[in-house]
């Protein structure tokens, strides 16, 4: 069956512009999680959805990061006035069972420059 | 909250040798544990978890992994390597305690197999 998908999967940007990355994931997968993974890092954690509610936004690092979640489905992470530090790989993963263990199911990323 | 190290950034070994691919984490309480790995321009994908039970995982392609409770360790086996396993291992604990379960991960390691 069709894994997660995320698009684009290249995005080039100015500073300053605002930039949206989508997510579909896994259909059924109730849990959708956002991460970002800069050169050499490990994965950081942005947010997380239950369904289309988002019950833990704390890895958000600023306020000029939003993510939403229509339909138990497509998720958007919507980046404002993007600045250089933003430039990483922004990873999607989706879960069948919120709330627990489960295996997270990643798609390929966006890869975010900044110039 | 949970920190995940893995000591070594790059591992090169050549074909057919083993490896161990080494993970550690700060807290000793209930925890759930994962090997993910991403293959050039893929996604992560699970290679094995530990919830419960024996303390021995075996995962996909060959690769093992032991978890060490008095030791917070779970490193990652396979006694004879592929070309093919050249690619990024991420080890991510989630806390057992009823939380939230996200996961943290570590840095990587870049498994480097050498004809």
């Amino acid at each position: 069956g069709a894994g997660v998908s995320q698009s684009p999967s290249n995005k080039v940007t100015e500073k300053g512009k605002d930039v949206e990355l989508r997510c579909d994931p896994i259909s059924g997968h109730t849990a959708l999680y956002w991460y970002r993974q800069r050169l050499g890092q490990g994965l950081e954690f942005l947010i997380y959805f239950q369904g289309n509610s988002a019950p833990d936004k704390s890895g958000l690092p600023s306020d000029r990061f939003s993510a939403e979640r229509t339909g138990e489905s497509v998720s958007t992470l919507t980046i404002q006035r993007t600045q250089q530090e933003d430039s990483a790989v922004y990873l999607c993963a989706s879960s069948f069972a919120p709330g627990g263990p489960d295996t997270q199911y990643f798609g390929p990323g966006t890869r975010l420059t900044v110039l | 909250a949970q920190s995940v190290t893995q000591l070594d950034s790059q591992v090169p070994v050549f074909e057919e040798a083993p490896v161990e691919l080494r993970c550690n984490y700060s807290s000793s309480v209930s925890v759930y544990l994962f090997w993910y790995v991403q293959y050039p321009n893929q996604g992560l994908q699970l290679l094995l978890k530990y919830l419960s039970g024996s303390t021995l995982v075996k995962g996909i392609n060959g690769f093992e992994a032991e978890f060490n409770k008095s030791q917070t360790s779970f490193h990652l086996r396979k006694p004879s390597v592929h070309i093919s396993d050249t690619a990024e291992y991420f080890c991510a604990v989630s806390d057992g305690g009823g939380g939230s379960y996200i996961p943290t991960f570590g840095r990587g390691t870049s498994l480097i197999v050498h004809p």
